[in-house]
C-alpha cells in the first residue's frame, strides 16, 4: 500500500527569540539520550547528549532538559539565530545488552528562524 | 580531522539490481553504524559493525547486508532492489564504547527506479 509520510511538527521563531523542541520518548530502559540537529543535504550533526542520572546539560546556547517520569526531553536554544534553522532530531540509546551503535530517533521537528 | 565520509553521494538504479555503499569512519573509530532516512518511516538503524564484526542489527530483512574491513571502513549491500529501498542512507561512527557520540556522514542518497 502507499506509505503515509510523516508530519513532522515545525516551530517557526523570530530571529533573537529562545526555541524549545519537545521530544517524547518511548523505552523506559534508555538511558543515553542526544539532539541532533540536520540541516538539508547534510548528515544528522551532533548537539547535546545527556545521561539518565542528569536532568539537565547545558551546553554552548543549548539547554537539555529530562523529565524520565513522564519520559520527555526538550532542547532550549537561546538568541536563535536563521543558521539554526534545520530538521532537529532526538535519539535515544540503551547501553547496557545488545544495544550496540543502536540511536533510536524521533520523528524530527522543523525550526524555522525569521531574519 | 576529516569527518566521515561516503561514496557515492548519489545513486540511482533499477528494480531488481543490487548495490554497494561505502562508508570511512573518522580516524581512529572502530564502530560504524548505518541507518535509513525516508519521509515515510524516518530515520532506522540498520546495523552496526565493531572491529569486522556486527554486534547489532535492526529490522531489516536480509537483502540489507554489510560488512567492515579491518581499516574500519564499512560497507552496506542491498540486493534485489525494490522500489520502497529508495532513501538516504547514513553511516555514523564512533569509538564504540556504550556511551558514545555518534558522527554521521552525509549520506548516499539512492534512487531505486
Amino acid at each position: 500500500g502507499e506509505s503515509v509520510g510523516l508530519h513532522l511538527p515545525t516551530l517557526s521563531v523570530q530571529e533573537g527569540d529562545n526555541s524549545i523542541i519537545n521530544c517524547a520518548y518511548s523505552n523506559s530502559a534508555s538511558d543515553y539520550f542526544i539532539w541532533y540537529k540536520q540541516e538539508s543535504g547534510k548528515g544528522p550533526q551532533f548537539i547535546i547528549d545527556i545521561r539518565s542520572n542528569m536532568d539537565k546539560r547545558q551546553g554552548q546556547r543549548v539547554t537539555v532538559l529530562l523529565n524520565k517520569t513522564v519520559k520527555h526531553l526538550s532542547l532550549q536554544i537561546a538568541a536563535t539565530q536563521p543558521g539554526d534553522s534545520a530538521v532537529y532530531f532526538c535519539a535515544e540509546s540503551r547501553t547496557g545488552g545488545t544495544s550496540y551503535g543502536k540511536l533510536t530517533f524521533g520523528q524530527g521537528t522543523i525550526l524555522t528562524v525569521h531574519p | 580531522k576529516a569527518g566521515v565520509t561516503q561514496t557515492p553521494r548519489y545513486l540511482i538504479k533499477t528494480r531488481g539490481q543490487q548495490v554497494t555503499l561505502s562508508c570511512s569512519p573518522i580516524s581512529g573509530h572502530r564502530s560504524v553504524s548505518w541507518y535509513q532516512q525516508t519521509p515515510g518511516q524516518g530515520l532506522q538503524f540498520l546495523f552496526e559493525y565493531f572491529s569486522e564484526t556486527q554486534r547489532n542489527k535492526g529490522n531489516f530483512p536480509g537483502r540489507f547486508s554489510g560488512r567492515q574491513f579491518s581499516n574500519s571502513r564499512s560497507e552496506m549491500n542491498v540486493s534485489t532492489l525494490e522500489l520502497g529501498d529508495s532513501a538516504l542512507y547514513l553511516c555514523a561512527s564512533s569509538l564504540g564504547q556504550p556511551i558514545d557520540e555518534q558522527y554521521f556522514g552525509p549520506g548516499t542518497r539512492l534512487t531505486v527506479t
